[in-house]
C-alpha cells in the first residue's frame, strides 16, 4: 500500500529553522512528482512547493519562496524541506501530498506533522 | 483569498443528491483537471475524486465533472459519514506554475 508518513515538526522559535521530511513507501517514489502543503488550524490548505520526480523542476508558493527549500534523495525514498527564517504565521500541519502521474492534482497524502513557532 | 471559488457551506439530508462548485479561470480549471479532498474532523486530507475518476476506495456515489472554468462533485445518496470539509485543487500555469486550492466547502448531513 502506498504511504506517506512526516516528520520532523515540532517547537521552533520565531527566525528559527526546521527541516520535515516524508518518507515514502509502496510506490516506485522517483516517478512521481511530490508537493508540501500546509493548514493552519482552523483554516483552508495552501500549497507551498512542488518537486518533480527527477528533482528537476521545483515550484514555490511566494509565501515562502527564498525561505523554504525543497528537495529529494530517490535513493532513500524521501522529501525533504528545510524552512529557514520562520514566522508565528507558519505555525501549521504540514502535509507531504504526492502529484498524479497523469494531471496536476493530488492523490495521495500523509497525515501531516505540526510546527509551531512561537517564543 | 482562495483562487478557485467554494461554497462555504452546503447541507443536505441522508439520502439526498447534492453538489460542490469549485470555481476557477482560464490558467486552472479552464486548462487542468480538478482533483477533490475530504477533510473530516481536521484529520488529514483524503482524495475522493480526481477529475471524474473514483480512487480505489471511495463510494460510487461520489462523482465529479467539469464544464469550462467550474468543476463540480455530486455526492448521490448521502451518507452521515460524509459529513465533512471538501476542498478542491488543481494547477495554474500563471506565475511560473503553481497548485491552487478552494477555500473549502464544509458539507453538513442533517
Amino acid at each position: 500500500e502506498a504511504q506517506l508518513v512526516e516528520y520532523g515538526g515540532g517547537l521552533v522559535q520565531p527566525g528559527g529553522s526546521l527541516r520535515l521530511s516524508c518518507a515514502a513507501s509502496g510506490f516506485t517514489f522517483n516517478n512521481y512528482q511530490l508537493n508540501w502543503v500546509r493548514q493552519t488550524p482552523g483554516k483552508g490548505l495552501e500549497w507551498l512547493s512542488y518537486i518533480s520526480g527527477s528533482a528537476h523542476t521545483i515550484y514555490y508558493a511566494d509565501s515562502v519562496a527564498g525561505r523554504f527549500t525543497i528537495s529529494r534523495d530517490n535513493a532513500k525514498n524521501s522529501l525533504h524541506l528545510q524552512m529557514t527564517s520562520l514566522r508565528i504565521d507558519d505555525s501549521a500541519i504540514y502535509y507531504c501530498a504526492r502529484m498524479s502521474r497523469t494531471a496536476w492534482y493530488f492523490d495521495l497524502w500523509g497525515r501531516g506533522t505540526l510546527v509551531t513557532v512561537s517564543s | 483569498q482562495s483562487a478557485l471559488t467554494q461554497e462555504a457551506s452546503v447541507s443536505g439530508t441522508v439520502g439526498q443528491k447534492v453538489t460542490l462548485s469549485c470555481s476557477g479561470n482560464s490558467s486552472n480549471i479552464g486548462s487542468f483537471t480538478v482533483g477533490w479532498y475530504q477533510q473530516i474532523s481536521h484529520g488529514a486530507p483524503k482524495t475522493v475524486m480526481l477529475g471524474d475518476s473514483l480512487p480505489s476506495g471511495i463510494p460510487d456515489r461520489f462523482s465529479g465533472s467539469k464544464s469550462g472554468t467550474t468543476a463540480s462533485l455530486t455526492i448521490s445518496g448521502l451518507q452521515p459519514e460524509d459529513e465533512a470539509d471538501y476542498y478542491c485543487s488543481t494547477w495554474d500555469y500563471t506565475l511560473g506554475g503553481h497548485a491552487v486550492f478552494g477555500g473549502g466547502t464544509k458539507l453538513t448531513v442533517l
